[in-house]
């Protein structure tokens, strides 16, 4: 089955630099890549996602890049500021119908300090 | 529109102990998921529903019964409860067709004595 690491655990910026999390993934049917964001105590929320067929997204401050040959996908943050302190969630799965059974990385917590 | 909704928020059961867990959405979202959350292992897969009428084991299956009641409904049951089930338990539903994404619940904090 699919596995996902992700790094590092923990991540500590200045406001205004930028963060990268890294994500590797086992499975080579995997085809979509999102990412999720979980404030302390709240529910994830998707902030941004990818499908195989592309190697990049970009939404605002928000990118994610993907290597379908190394089997590794990157979320990077730029211009941090203190509302993106969160733990972020790389996920992978195989798009199948309806539904998809997503595999998480183990978090990265983020802290943006002013 | 509350999107998607979970009862209880808290509880605290003995070992042994049964209980459900509920799950509603209110979006017509055909697929549903049950997920547990544990600290430093983000959230691994106990079950999901790709369409009403059907269930399917995820990765940590074991000790956890589900029911999918209807289109809108989906429950999560442990029969008898261990400590090892202690945890944060998200519920989450998704739309067919090319939106992928999985919107979740609030989330049921469960602890097992």
């Amino acid at each position: 089955g699919e596995n996902v690491e992700q790094h590092p655990s923990t991540l500590s910026v200045q406001e205004g630099d930028s963060a990268v999390i890294k994500c590797t993934y086992s499975d080579s049917a995997s085809n979509y890549f999102p990412w999720y964001k979980q404030e302390l105590g709240k529910r994830p929320q998707l902030i941004i996602d990818i499908r195989s067929n592309v190697g990049e997204k970009k939404d605002q401050r928000i990118a994610v890049t993907l290597n379908k040959t190394a089997k590794h996908f990157s979320l990077h943050i730029t211009e941090t500021q203190p509302e993106d302190s969160a733990v972020y969630f790389c996920a992978a799965s195989e798009f199948s119908g309806g539904y998809n059974k997503l595999i998480f990385g183990a978090g990265t917590r983020l802290a943006v300090h002013p | 529109n509350a999107g998607v909704t979970q009862t209880p928020k808290f509880q605290v059961l003995k070992t042994g102990q049964s209980m459900t867990l509920q799950c509603a959405q209110d979006m017509n979202h055909n697929s549903m998921y049950w997920y547990r959350q544990d600290p430093g292992m983000g959230l691994r897969l106990i079950y999901y529903s790709a369409s009403e009428g059907t269930t399917d084991k995820g990765e940590v299956p074991n000790g956890y019964n589900v029911s999918r009641l209807n289109k809108r409904e989906f429950s999560l049951r442990l029969e008898s409860a261990a400590p090892s089930q202690t945890s944060v338990y998200f519920c989450a539903a998704r739309p067919a067709g090319v939106v992928n994404e999985q919107f979740f619940g609030p989330g049921t904090r469960l602890t097992v004595l």
